[in-house]
């Protein structure tokens, strides 16, 4: 009963490294989300997709990258770390999008730019 | 741009009561409104969404309305327990988009 996993659970960078938060969901879903949640704030969508190869911006996108190659993995890529990107990464999932079904969240990722 | 504010900010209850968390939004053409529940270094868990069209949904002790016309929701939570301690959000949908927009989540604690 997996749902939506996400890796690492936490993370510490330098200034200027990248990485990759990988996101796996088993549910067979199309609709596939990054979201960023900072200390006592809402979350704000970065990226989202739609499907294997769509992808399409939220938000928040700048400094981030995504793809989709498979229905299950949906990695976020920081190319060049920078402080304003620490923050707690959530990635979701769902069968029919936002306006459909809700949305099912992985634990996250809290990931710390020193 | 769509606003969503959440009042109060954090809630403290005695074990069995009813409390009521509010939930306003500024652009009234929202396609459907979403409770979740956040406890501490989770994600967050879909309570209840009601569509634009309905007024309210239940589920168990939990009963959330919507009265979009003047951008509101509230979620109606009874006899409180210490279990359902967590942060509150809402987030609303606007009509042909992917985003959710949210709220920051009001923090409630109930004690035993």
């Amino acid at each position: 009963n997996a749902g939506v996993t996400q890796t690492p659970k936490f993370r510490i960078l330098k200034i200027g490294q990248s990485m990759t938060l990988q996101c796996t969901q088993d549910m067979n879903h199309n609709y596939m989300y990054w979201y960023r949640q900072d200390p006592g704030m809402g979350l704000k969508l970065i990226y989202y997709s739609v499907g294997a190869g769509i992808t399409d911006k939220g938000e928040v996108p700048n400094g981030y990258n995504v793809s989709r190659s498979t229905t299950e993995d949906f990695p976020l890529r920081l190319e060049l770390a920078a402080p304003s990107q620490t923050s707690v990464y959530f990635c979701a999932s769902s069968q029919q999008g936002a306006i459909g079904q809700p949305q099912h969240f992985g634990d996250g990722t809290r990931l710390s730019i020193l | 741009k769509q606003e969503v504010t959440q009042i109060p900010a954090a809630l403290s209850v005695p074990e069995g009561e009813n409390l009521v968390l509010n939930c306003s939004f500024t652009d009234s053409a929202i396609y459907n409104l979403q409770w979740f529940r956040q406890d501490p270094g989770k994600g967050l868990t879909s309570l209840l969404l009601i569509q634009s069209s309905q007024r309210e949904q239940t589920s168990g002790r939990l009963n959330a309305s919507l009265d979009k016309s003047s951008g509101r929701s509230t979620l109606y939570i009874a006899a409180s327990q210490p279990g359902d301690s967590a942060t509150y959000l809402c987030a609303v949908t606007q009509g042909g988009s992917e985003k959710l927009v949210f709220g920051k989540g009001t923090k409630l604690t109930v004690n035993p």
